[in-house]
C-alpha cells in the first residue's frame, strides 16, 4: 500500500515564525497535494504540484508556498506564521491510473 | 468552478438503521466523484468511486452510492449502520487542472451511530 508519511502529527509555532510542513511518499506518484481542514469548511486546496519543481495554486495559496525539489518529497511553507493559519494539514499523493488520493495522518498545527 | 455540497453537518442513526449521506455537486458532470472517510485522528481514505461505468457504485465496509444526473447527486448510503461506522465522510469531485485532475472536496459530514 502507498504510504505518505507527514514529519509532524502535531505542531506548535508562534506568530512571524517561518514553518516547514514536510511530506513523503514512497510510491513514485507524480501528483502531491497539500490541503487544510477547518471544521464546517471540508478540505480546502492549497497547493499542487503534478511534476518535480512544478506546482500550481489551489484555491486557498495566499500565506503559502511549496517547494518539490524530489518526486517524493513535497513541502509546504508557511513564511510568517499567522493565527487564522491554526488548522489540521493534510498531505495527499495521488495514483494517477484511478485518481484515488492516498492521505497522510495529518499535521494539527497552532500559532500562537 | 466544480463545486459539491453535503446536506447536513452531522448525522445521526441508531444502530442498524439506515445510514444517508446527501452530496450534491455543481451543474456539470465531473469525471469522477468519490467518497472519501476520515476516522478520528488519520488521514481520508477512499470508500468508493464513481466513473460513469455504472451508476449505482459499490464501496467498501458495505457501502454503496448512487449517480443520479438528473439530480446531480452522488448519495452515500449503508443498509444497516454499526458502531464503527461513526466517522467523518466527504464527498468530492475532481476537476481538470494543469498536469491532470485537481479534487474538490465538500465540507464533510459527521455521522454519529447510537447504540
Amino acid at each position: 500500500d502507498v504510504k505518505v508519511t507527514q514529519s509532524s502529527r502535531y505542531l506548535v509555532k508562534r506568530t512571524g515564525e517561518k514553518v516547514f510542513l514536510e511530506c513523503v511518499q514512497d510510491m513514485d506518484h507524480e501528483n502531491m497535494f497539500w490541503y487544510r481542514q477547518d471544521p464546517g469548511l471540508g478540505l480546502r486546496l492549497i497547493y499542487f504540484s503534478y511534476d518535480v519543481k512544478m506546482k500550481e495554486k489551489g484555491d486557498i495559496p495566499e500565506g503559502y508556498s511549496v517547494s518539490r525539489e524530489k518526486k517524493e518529497r513535497f513541502s509546504l511553507i508557511l513564511e510568517s506564521a499567522s493565527t487564522n493559519q491554526t488548522s489540521m494539514y493534510l498531505c495527499a499523493s495521488k495514483d494517477p491510473t484511478n485518481e484515488k488520493l492516498f492521505f497522510g495522518s495529518g499535521t494539527q498545527l497552532s500559532v500562537l | 468552478a466544480q463545486s459539491v455540497t453535503q446536506l447536513g453537518s452531522h448525522v445521526s442513526v441508531s444502530e442498524g438503521a439506515l445510514v444517508l449521506l446527501r452530496c450534491n455537486y455543481s451543474s456539470s458532470v465531473p469525471p469522477y466523484l468519490f467518497w472519501y472517510v476520515q476516522y478520528p485522528n488519520q488521514g481520508l481514505q477512499l470508500l468508493l468511486k464513481y466513473t460513469s461505468a455504472a451508476t449505482l457504485v459499490k464501496g467498501i465496509n458495505g457501502f454503496e452510492a448512487e449517480f443520479k444526473k438528473s439530480e446531480t447527486s452522488f448519495h452515500l448510503t449503508k443498509p444497516s449502520a454499526h458502531m464503527s461506522d461513526a466517522a467523518e465522510y466527504f464527498c468530492a469531485v475532481s476537476e481538470t487542472g494543469t498536469g491532470g485532475f485537481k479534487t474538490i472536496f465538500g465540507a464533510g459530514t459527521r455521522l454519529f451511530v447510537k447504540a
